[in-house]
């Protein structure tokens, strides 16, 4: 597709339950991020893939969380025995030039009930 | 520690006068920095960057203005549209984290009043 591609486009989970989100970036792209928003926050850095080199995972708030991504495509991000402090929209983006550059995609919004 | 700060969460103005909206930051080490604009429900979009080398980047409606000295920059849209209305981010980076992660600010919701 044209952009960067996030689903579901909204979850609700029940505390404690695992969620798994997915993000397509745009093809071609190397660089892929994810970041969430909490309610009246800004973006918060979690995770950095870089076509087949080790992931900087230093924004992973918990070892609850995990991302995976294969070569340069899809990517998943985990979020293990989900707490009500995990609700909040979760962003990728991709890059093909860095600095700056990033496509979002629109985001799965995550609530924690 | 919020590196990234917007000190304004909201910002009214009148259409066609100028919006102007700032952002502060405190790590010296940042030297990309960035503006981006969010829809509700939609992911937010680049708009306007500018490297630490300069002190001025325009772009049509939209000028960043960076002072290095106070680590303060702006964002100046002229004349202002009702598109406009938007939280707008403000976003730095540092080359020599090599995952050029952006650290975001909190946000500026603009209104532009036909």
């Amino acid at each position: 597709g044209a952009g960067v591609s996030q689903s579901p486009s909204n979850k609700v989970t029940e505390k404690g339950k695992d969620v798994e989100l997915r993000c397509d970036p745009i093809s071609g792209h190397t660089a892929l991020y994810w970041y969430r928003q909490r309610l009246g926050q800004g973006l918060e850095f979690l995770i950095y893939f870089q076509g087949n080199s080790a992931p900087d995972k230093s924004g992973l708030p918990s070892d609850r969380f995990s991302a995976e991504r294969t070569g340069e495509s899809v990517s998943t991000l985990t979020i293990q025995r989900t707490q009500q402090e995990d609700s909040a929209v979760y962003l990728c983006a991709s890059s093909l030039f860095q600095p700056g550059g990033y496509t979002f995609g629109s985001g799965t919004r995550l609530t924690v009930v | 520690d919020q590196q990234v700060k917007q000190n304004s969460p909201s910002l009214s103005v009148q259409e066609g006068r100028i919006s102007i909206l700032n952002c502060d930051y405190t790590n010296s080490m940042f030297d990309y920095f960035l503006w981006y604009k969010k829809y509700p429900a939609e992911g937010p979009t680049f708009l306007i960057s500018i490297s630490s080398i300069k002190d001025k980047n325009e772009d049509g409606r939209f000028t960043v203005f960076l002072n290095k000295s106070a680590k303060h920059l702006s964002l100046h849209i002229v004349p202002s549209q009702p598109g406009d209305s938007a939280v707008y981010f403000c976003a730095a980076s540092w080359s020599g984290a090599g995952s050029y992660q952006l650290t975001f600010g909190k946000g500026t919701k603009l209104s532009v009043i036909p």
